[in-house]
């Protein structure tokens, strides 16, 4: 079945490192990927997107990047903050079956 | 702040009653989608509307379903409730068609089934 796995659960950096959070999803008709932030007691909050036509995307602080061949996605954090500590999900969509996965999840913790 | 909203916050039900879960999505947004997310896990998609009409479901029994209003509301219906469907359940909105742009996430509602 479709699955979105995250890589390494949890995620310890000290304050200013750069961070990557890594993703592998399993279904190639995805062809939009998403990152979201959630912080406790929150819903997700929209970091970055990616579409499969492109492989690499960069907004402030962070970027995205794919790998269509291996299904990988990996968001990179520059100058990781302690306001960035929350949990980091990768979700993927088929948007012509109209269909969402997300992975479980990586706690990304920032030390200052 | 998203501009989408959710109600109630918290409730709580038992087993074997009905519950509906409200959403009032950004304006001007044609897609919402409604997701559980159980304690520890992602979300798990449930079904998105577009233009008033079910556009894509997961992989959830009939007892749920739902429901999108011309005025970008919606609704999500759980029938005869099981202890597992204890979850936030997540309902996020975007412009246009679904995945054509940024999706934005309400703050849930907490349901608990005793």
């Amino acid at each position: 079945g479709e699955s979105v796995g995250l890589h390494l659960p949890t995620l310890s950096v000290q304050e200013g490192d750069n961070s990557i959070i890594n993703c592998a999803y399993s279904n190639s008709a995805s062809d939009y990927f998403i990152w979201y932030k959630q912080e406790s007691g929150k819903g997700p909050q929209f970091i970055i997107d990616i579409r499969s036509n492109m492989d690499k995307r960069q907004g402030q602080r962070v970027t995205v990047l794919l790998n269509k061949t291996v299904k990988h996605l990996s968001l990179q954090i520059a100058a990781t903050q302690p306001g960035d500590s929350a949990v980091y999900f990768c979700a993927e969509m088929d948007t012509n079956a109209g269909k969402s996965t997300f992975g479980d999840g990586t706690t990304l913790t920032v030390k200052p | 702040e998203t501009g989408v909203t959710q109600s109630p916050t918290h409730l709580i039900k038992t087993r074997g009653q009905q519950v509906t879960l409200r959403c009032s999505s950004q304006s001007g947004h044609n897609t919402v989608s409604w997701y559980q997310q159980a304690l520890g896990q992602g979300p798990q998609f449930i079904f998105q509307y577009y233009r008033e009409e079910e556009n894509g479901r997961g992989n959830f029994p009939p007892r749920f379903s739902g429901l999108q209003f011309p005025n970008y509301s919606s609704e999500l219906n759980v029938n005869a409730l099981e202890l597992d469907d204890s979850a936030l359940y997540l309902c996020a909105s975007n412009k246009g068609y679904p995945g054509s742009d940024t999706q934005y996430f309400g703050p849930g509602t907490r349901l608990t089934v005793l």
